[in-house]
């Protein structure tokens, strides 16, 4: 069965550090594009940054761009997002999200993973 | 950066209601928008990718239109399991967005 499975999710204080991890499982992730996807608690959904396949290629949203960085390892099937100087306005909903390759629609998500944010 | 507007931001429909749910782009997307539904608890499930196509599995009461800035979802006869939030995303630029969501929500 095809899945995604993100850990890493935890309670940390402001300025703190914290690194998901999303694996994947039933298909071989280098032959995808990838992404993380986050939600509020009570909000909708934002896009937060994207991979290539190969991981020459990577995009963030604003609000995390130097704070945040996307990474793969295709060898061992598994995406991940390094995240650092951590805001109360990151907590929210991680997801990791694989692109169907057609107009870049997320075909496959994980159950996401809970990253608080509080001192 | 592109900004997706969806409306209604909330509708409150009847099974068996034909329910129609606008979403508007900042600027013309060609046919890059994708729908998902989310329901509470979940995670989104993708029902319309390219504006147009039904996703292997969705049902065909589900259906997409639209190109450049203003797009449509359309459910043609809602059935209780369609309760739920329904997003656009544009994937016209790399920096993807969404929009703010519709919750249908049982009369």
């Amino acid at each position: 069965e095809v899945a995604l499975v993100e850990s890493g999710g935890d309670l940390v204080q402001p300025g703190g550090s914290l690194r998901l991890s999303c694996a994947a499982s039933g298909f071989i992730l280098s032959t995808y594009e990838m992404n993380w996807v986050r939600q509020a608690p009570g909000k909708g959904l934002e896009w937060v940054s994207y991979i290539s396949k190969s991981g020459d290629n990577i995009h963030y949203e604003d609000s995390v761009k130097g704070r945040f960085t996307i990474s793969r390892d295709n060898a061992k099937n598994s995406l991940h997002l390094q995240m650092n100087s951590l805001r109360g306005e990151d907590t929210a909903v991680y997801y990791c999200a694989r692109d169907l390759g057609k107009s870049s629609a997320f075909d496959i998500w994980g159950q996401g993973t809970m990253v608080t944010v509080s001192s | 950066d592109i900004q997706m507007t969806q409306f209604p931001s909330s509708l409150s429909p009847s099974v068996g209601d034909r329910v129609t749910i606008t979403c508007r782009a900042s600027q013309s997307i060609s046919t890059y928008l994708n729908w998902y539904q989310q329901k509470p608890g979940k995670a989104p499930k993708i029902l319309i990718y390219a504006a147009s196509s039904l996703h292997s599995g969705v049902p065909s009461r589900f259906s997409g239109s639209g190109s450049g800035t203003e797009f449509t979802l359309t459910i043609s006869s809602l059935q209780p399991e369609d309760f739920a939030t329904y997003y656009c995303q544009q994937s016209y630029i790399s920096k993807y967005t969404f929009g703010q969501g519709t919750k249908l929500e049982i009369k």
